[in-house]
């Protein structure tokens, strides 16, 4: 079975400071990793997923996530945090053996201050 | 424009009805989706198909049913059965052509009981 971990419901970041979303996952085979982006009343919108080769994906609006298989983790970031970035984030992974089906973490919310 | 639509954006349910929600897309994906989202539990998928007249089971499948008539069209019911319909439902595309295709997603039917 696979698994999404998202530390931290709510994330509050300054505008211009460091955005860094945790996302670890459990799968017992090669998957394939997803962050989205939520804003209110809207359906999801993949920011970057990630799923052979370099294991740094860069992905819409300035965010980047690293796939580290030692610390099966998939954490988001964006160096510098712009006031359209107050969403709610999603990490989600799948499998070759889930059949494309998509288990998602519980979502963190980003607050960002003026 | 190619896109995944949904409808009604918001419906009311009373005691003991059935509604349903409709989504169809242009994308000509054979894949669809449906995912419920309650707050602070991310997404959970109730059914999804991979191809016309054929449809799955999700993690939450119970109280609601699917119908896959068309490939452009997947349509969901909320039975009398489903105790606690209150939710954001979603509705999800991809296609199978390879591993970790990307889903695209509807902007959702809020559905309130009244």
């Amino acid at each position: 079975a696979q698994s999404v971990t998202q530390l931290g419901s709510h994330v509050s970041v300054s505008e211009g400071a460091l955005v860094l979303l945790r996302c670890n996952y459990s799968s017992s085979v090669p998957p394939y990793l997803f962050w989205y982006v939520q804003y209110p009343n809207q359906g999801l919108q993949l920011l970057l997923k990630y799923t052979t080769g370099a294991t740094l994906v860069k992905g819409i609006n300035g965010f980047e996530a690293e796939f580290k298989k030692s610390e099966t983790s998939f954490h988001l970031t964006k160096p510098s945090a712009h006031m359209s970035d107050a969403a709610e984030y999603f990490c989600a992974v799948t499998s070759k053996a889930a059949g494309n089906k998509l288990t998602f973490g519980g979502g963190t919310r980003v607050l960002v201050k003026p | 424009d190619g896109g995944i639509t949904q409808s009604p954006k918001y419906l009311f349910r009373k005691e003991g009805q059935n509604v349903t929600l409709s989504c169809e897309q242009n994308l000509n994906h054979d894949a669809m989706y449906w995912y419920r989202q309650d707050p602070g539990q991310g997404l959970r998928l109730i059914y999804y198909s991979q191809i016309v007249n054929d449809f799955q089971k999700g993690d939450i499948a119970e109280g609601y049913s699917v119908s896959r008539e068309k490939k452009e069209s997947f349509p969901l019911t909320v039975t009398s059965a489903q105790k606690n319909p209150t939710a954001f439902y979603l509705c999800a595309s991809s296609t199978l052509a390879g591993l970790g295709e990307t889903q695209y997603f509807g902007p959702g039917t809020r559905l309130l009981v009244l």
